[in-house]
């Protein structure tokens, strides 16, 4: 089965400043991947959706890009804001049947 | 669009009973709605996964018999806990997508306590 890897370690980061993170998966290529945004306590919010002939989408201050070739998917939030502190996920399809596989998450902290 | 509700989001139960969780899409058909577990500090772990009007596919380690899905309509799906134990408190999420789309749609979550 696929493992997904995201930076365990929280990103601290200044507001204004474009945080980055990572999510790296190991097997087959996905046919899409997701992001994800999650607040503690509450279910994960739906950000992006990239499909593996996609390099590059964007949603407001929101880009995610897909690299097939490096197993590689870079998330990237421009301008933050505190409200944009939160876990993001990263979650890739199964294949089949809509399945999503979750990475561990990003834990992001924007400080004023 | 898009809005999953989970009933209750947070429930207390005496070790032995069951607990009943609903999911439901508010404002679209769900023709798929997925069942997910979390706890502290983990991320997400699919349970099962079910389809309007069939039974659900469990995941690999997970009991059937102890975690009673149905889904019954295209827009309620509901997970039963039956003779919880301390060790099944944990947050119990649900999610939903419609006819051939992609994105998955989440409740807020139900967090169960089991005493």
């Amino acid at each position: 089965s696929q493992k997904i890897e995201q930076n365990s370690e929280a990103l601290n980061i200044q507001e204004g400043k474009t945080a980055t993170l990572t999510c790296n998966y190991t097997n087959y290529s996905p046919a899409y991947l997701q992001w994800y945004r999650q607040d503690p306590g509450r279910g994960p919010v739906f950000l992006l959706l990239i499909r593996e002939n996609e390099k590059e989408k964007r949603k407001e201050r929101l880009k995610v890009t897909f690299d097939t070739t490096l197993k590689q998917s870079l998330f990237h939030i421009t301008a933050s804001q505190p409200a944009d502190s939160a876990t993001y996920l990263c979650a890739l399809d199964e294949a089949a049947g809509n399945k999503l596989t979750f990475g561990g998450g990003t834990r992001v902290l924007v400080k004023p | 669009g898009a809005v999953v509700s989970q009933h209750p989001s947070w429930v207390i139960c005496k070790s032995g009973t069951s607990v009943k969780i609903e999911c439901r899409s508010l404002d679209f058909q769900a023709t798929t709605m997925f069942w997910y577990r979390q706890f502290p500090k983990q991320s997400l772990m699919l349970m099962a996964t079910s389809n309007e009007g069939s039974k659900a596919t469990y995941e690999q380690g997970v009991e059937k018999d102890k975690f009673l899905i149905n889904h019954a309509s295209l827009t309620l799906s509901t997970l039963t806990v039956t003779s919880a134990h301390p060790e099944d408190s944990s947050f119990y999420i649900c999610s939903a997508t419609g006819q051939g789309a992609d994105e998955q749609f989440f409740g807020p979550g139900t967090r169960l306590t089991v005493l």
